[in-house]
């Protein structure tokens, strides 16, 4: 199994700062990595295919990068509706998750 | 955009067996492009990948889990469905399922909670 970790667990951001978030794969997966938003009661929503593939309807401010081992989700300026959990997941070998991280606000 | 919808008992009994339906509308299981999957969401281990179908028949599960888990759909009704036998309260979770292509998760059910309970 590919094991996805997420730093940090939780991010404490003020509104209209830039938010990073780091995601890393026990192997090279690539770039088959996505990330997700999930706020409470709801399920999770795709922001990012391919590393850096905006979904349809995604703001420009959310913005991907990275491949093989190593991959960043940036904010660049928080929103009120942007503070949540984000989760990346590999797709390369079946699929697995990150433990997510909690973007707060500061 | 293609709209999923979990239903199932919300308390299994321990050793009993787990039984959910996704009735998916804007879409079609048969759909070859696309995969069924099952993922479910717990506190403590976060997001886990049970499994997909795809090709209305062909399946690949989690391998710690391939020995409780199928999936399986019915074509007709345009559902597919989750059984995980002999259950504990592990797996106790919310449970979802979704539209995935080419191993990205486009869409998702809201969700249904499963207690393992006696």
């Amino acid at each position: 199994e590919v094991v996805m970790t997420q730093s940090p667990a939780t991010l404490s951001v003020s509104p209209g700062e830039r938010a990073t978030l780091s995601c890393r794969a026990s192997q090279s997966v690539s770039r088959n990595l996505a990330w997700y938003q999930q706020k409470p009661g709801q399920a999770p929503r795709l922001l990012i295919s391919g590393a850096s593939t905006r979904a349809t309807g995604i703001p420009a401010r959310f913005s991907g990068s990275g491949s093989g081992t190593e991959f960043t989700l940036t904010i660049s300026s928080l929103q009120s509706e942007d503070f949540a959990v984000y989760y990346c997941q590999q797709y390369n070998y079946w699929l697995s998750f990150g433990g997510g991280t909690k973007v707060e606000i500061k | 955009q293609v709209h999923l919808q979990e239903s199932g008992p919300g308390l299994v009994r321990p050793s009993e067996t787990l039984s959910l339906t996704c009735t998916v509308s804007g879409g079609s299981v048969s759909r070859g492009s696309d995969q069924w999957t099952w993922i479910r969401q717990t506190p403590g281990k976060g997001l886990e990948w049970i499994g997909y179908l795809y090709y209305s028949e062909t399946t690949h599960y989690k391998p710690s889990l391939k020995s409780r888990v199928t999936i399986s759909s019915d074509t007709s009704t345009n559902e597919f469905s989750l059984m995980v036998t002999s259950v504990t309260a592990a797996d106790t979770a919310m449970y979802y399922c979704a539209r995935t292509a080419f191993g990205v998760i486009r869409e998702w059910g809201q969700g249904t909670m499963v207690t393992v309970s006696s």
